[in-house]
């Protein structure tokens, strides 16, 4: 089975520190992608991140990074020196890539986090 | 800015009614996908068309139905609308099965 899974429904962090949000994945496909979301309280969808199974170098985007761990199947997200406007919803994400998949993007149930001024 | 444009932003009805929700995916992109995203259930995948031919269906209910259209653009259709149904619906395009999707900013069904 597809899945993915975020163990954390919410997270606090103050202003300027750095959070790590988790999430692992299972799938049996050889060939995928990762991916991160960011959903603020206004409700659009912002791509943050993207990891392929075969990348070998952790992916960066400005103040985040993934953390991929293929081996444990993990896939966490590292927002450096946080801001008040990093407070979101945060969704991982699994495109398998294999033969007889589509594209669809299967997603977790989301962490919520809150950054302290 | 996505790219991707959805119509409307909000809308309230009825049980029993019956609305149609447009996405207009960026250009270039051939891929449409439908999510649903619920306080309970989350974001699910309602389903996915590729220059006019369903591709992939996911937890989509029988009294909602799909289409894309010859210029890209997509339209879902939820009838006998039910409390339950009550949600944010999410359309995506990409323009191939990698890389990621660019999500429209949603159109938010409340039915009473």
């Amino acid at each position: 089975a597809q899945k993915i899974t975020q163990t954390q429904p919410g997270m606090f962090v103050q202003e300027k520190e750095a959070v790590t949000l988790d999430c692992t994945y299972d799938t049996s496909d050889p060939s995928y992608g990762l991916f991160w979301y960011k959903q603020p309280s206004s409700g659009e969808m912002i791509f943050l991140i993207y990891q392929g199974s075969y990348d070998q170098q952790n992916a960066t985007e400005g103040r985040y990074s993934l953390n991929f761990q293929k081996a444990r199947k993990s896939a966490n997200l590292v927002i450096s020196a946080s801001q008040l406007g990093d407070s979101a919803m945060y969704f991982c994400a699994m495109r398998p890539l294999g033969d007889g998949n589509t594209g669809k993007l299967i997603f977790g149930q989301g962490t919520t986090l809150q950054v302290k001024p | 800015d996505s790219g991707v444009t959805q119509t409307p932003k909000h809308l309230i009805t009825a049980t029993g009614q019956r609305v149609t929700l447009r996405c207009s995916p960026r250009s270039g992109d051939l891929s449409v996908y439908w999510y649903q995203q619920s306080l309970d259930q989350g974001l699910q995948f309602l389903i996915q068309y590729y220059n006019g031919e369903e591709r992939a269906k996911g937890n989509i209910l029988e009294r909602f139905s799909a289409q894309q259209f010859p210029d890209l653009h997509s339209e879902l259709n939820l009838s006998s609308l039910e409390l339950g149904d009550s949600a944010l619906y999410f359309c995506a395009s990409s323009v191939a099965s990698t890389g990621e999707l660019f999500f429209g900013e949603g159109s938010r069904l409340t039915v009473l």
